[in-house]
């Protein structure tokens, strides 16, 4: 199975910051790699498909980038919706999925 | 707006059956495999099981294959979970899912529903 290993497991930063958080896979997953905010009691929310292809409606301050094992999601300018979970998904051997542990972005 | 809506979630004792249902509206829902992802309290996410667009394939991950059964009713746009043999260890949200990316299989999961809490507690 591949394992996803997110970096760091959660972040403190101010209204404004640039962020990245990093997904790193167990093996090479090529650009399969996709990318979720989840909000308190809220469902998933895609943000990022295929390593770095934003989905339609999502803010351009968020980025994604990465191929083989290591991927990034960089916030450009955080706001304050911004502060949520955040997981990366690979897609390399579907339909079996997996995803990182989360990152917890949070207001310094 | 698409739409996805689970139902069916509740308090179970271990070792008991709980079926799932997602509603599903406002897209072709039998051109779309559709997936089960579970949270457990203050965990992540967990992929459980995926179907496809008309029911002939499904996969489940380990931990629930012989006890889960996803299953689909394209007539009434509805994906729907059968737990069995609950455990602990199934307590969590599940969330239903659209898939969507490649022609063979779904790469990326979008929308997801709201979710339904299910516990296993005796």
């Amino acid at each position: 199975d591949i394992q996803m290993a997110q970096s760091p497991p959660s972040l403190s930063a101010s209204v404004g910051d640039r962020v990245t958080i990093t997904c790193r896979a167990s093996q090479s997953i090529s650009s399969y790699l996709n990318w979720y905010q989840q909000k308190p009691g809220k469902a998933p929310y895609l943000l990022i498909y295929a390593a770095s292809t934003l989905r339609s409606g999502v803010p351009s301050r968020f980025s994604g980038s990465g191929s083989g094992t290591d991927f990034t999601l960089t916030i450009s300018s955080l706001q304050p919706e911004d502060f949520a979970t955040y997981f990366c998904q690979q897609s390399y051997s579907p339909p079996l999925y997996t995803f990182g542990q989360g990152t917890k972005l949070v207001i310094k | 707006e698409v739409q996805l809506v689970e139902s069916g979630g509740g308090l179970v004792q271990p070792g008991g059956s709980l079926r799932l249902s997602c509603a599903a509206s406002e897209f072709s829902f039998s051109s779309f495999w559709m997936s089960w992802v579970r949270q457990a309290p203050g965990k992540g996410l967990e992929w459980v099981a995926s179907i496809k667009r008309d029911g002939s394939e499904k996969y489940y991950v380990d931990s629930v294959k012989g006890r889960f059964t996803i299953s689909r009713d394209n007539a009434k746009n509805s994906l729907y979970l059968q737990m069995n043999s609950l455990g602990a260890e199934d307590t969590a949200v599940y969330y239903c899912a659209r898939g969507l990316g490649s022609a063979w299989y779904p790469d990326w999961f979008d929308p997801w529903g709201q979710g339904t809490l299910v516990t296993v507690s005796s």
